[in-house]
């Protein structure tokens, strides 16, 4: 079946400790997104990455980096900079030519003890 | 600063009639709309997309798009229990693929 995975579906971390998310898809799209959602809140977008080795920070990058080695990959790693980190992590992408309707994971949700 | 705006909600609905929900956003040369579902605790889920002004039906769905006065509303007929969940309004943040705008959402509910 075609589609995005995230793992892990639940983590949790200590105070001072980087952690990586993973995001991966096989629908061959060209371009990955992360989003940050806190409670009762919108979508904010993080990092996004249209092609391999290239990516461009959104919104609220701050804390956060990622890579893009791989078409089918593109993880996140929260880093013990960001401030406020527990949040429902949400990976995206999309075609990227003559469409950018972006199709979601089932995301992560990260909780900082 | 490009920003969507909704009404939160909570929007009580009964069941079988037409519910109404409404975004409006502020970057003009906004170009690509979306209407995404999302149940607690879940991910989004896309519903719809428009582009053009008017009106654009997908079964019990339809997007409504006014650029001129930069509003986006879904209307949901006959609505249904299961339609119980946050609507959530995008905008694309540019040209390309350089990532969505979102709103806050609006909780509906549909009372039996």
């Amino acid at each position: 079946d075609g589609g995005i995975t995230q793992s892990p579906k639940y983590l949790f971390r200590k105070e001072g400790q980087n952690v990586t998310l993973s995001c991966e898809q096989n629908l061959n799209h060209d371009a990955m997104y992360w989003y940050r959602q806190d409670p009762g809140q919108g979508l904010r977008l993080i990092y996004y990455s249209q092609i391999v080795n290239d990516f461009q920070k959104g919104d609220i990058a701050e804390g956060y980096s990622v890579s893009r080695e791989k078409k089918e990959s593109f993880p996140l790693t929260v880093t013990s900079a960001q401030k406020n980190p527990t949040a429902f992590y949400l990976c995206a992408s999309s075609i990227f030519e003559g469409s950018d309707t972006q199709y979601f994971g089932p995301g992560t949700r990260l909780t900082v003890l | 600063q490009k920003e969507v705006e909704q009404n939160s909600g909570p929007l009580s609905v009964p069941e079988g009639a037409i519910a109404s929900l409404n975004c409006t956003y502020s970057d003009r040369v906004s170009q690509s709309f979306f209407w995404y579902r999302q149940y607690s605790g879940k991910s989004p889920e896309l519903i719809m997309s428009i582009y053009s002004n008017g009106d654009k039906e997908d079964g019990r769905f339809t997007a409504q798009l006014n650029k001129a006065s930069q509003y986006v509303s879904l209307l949901i007929r006959d609505s249904q229990p299961s339609d119980s969940a946050t609507y959530l309004c995008a905008v694309n943040r540019g040209g390309g693929a350089d990532g969505l705008t979102f709103g806050k959402g609006t909780h509906l509910i549909i009372q039996p």
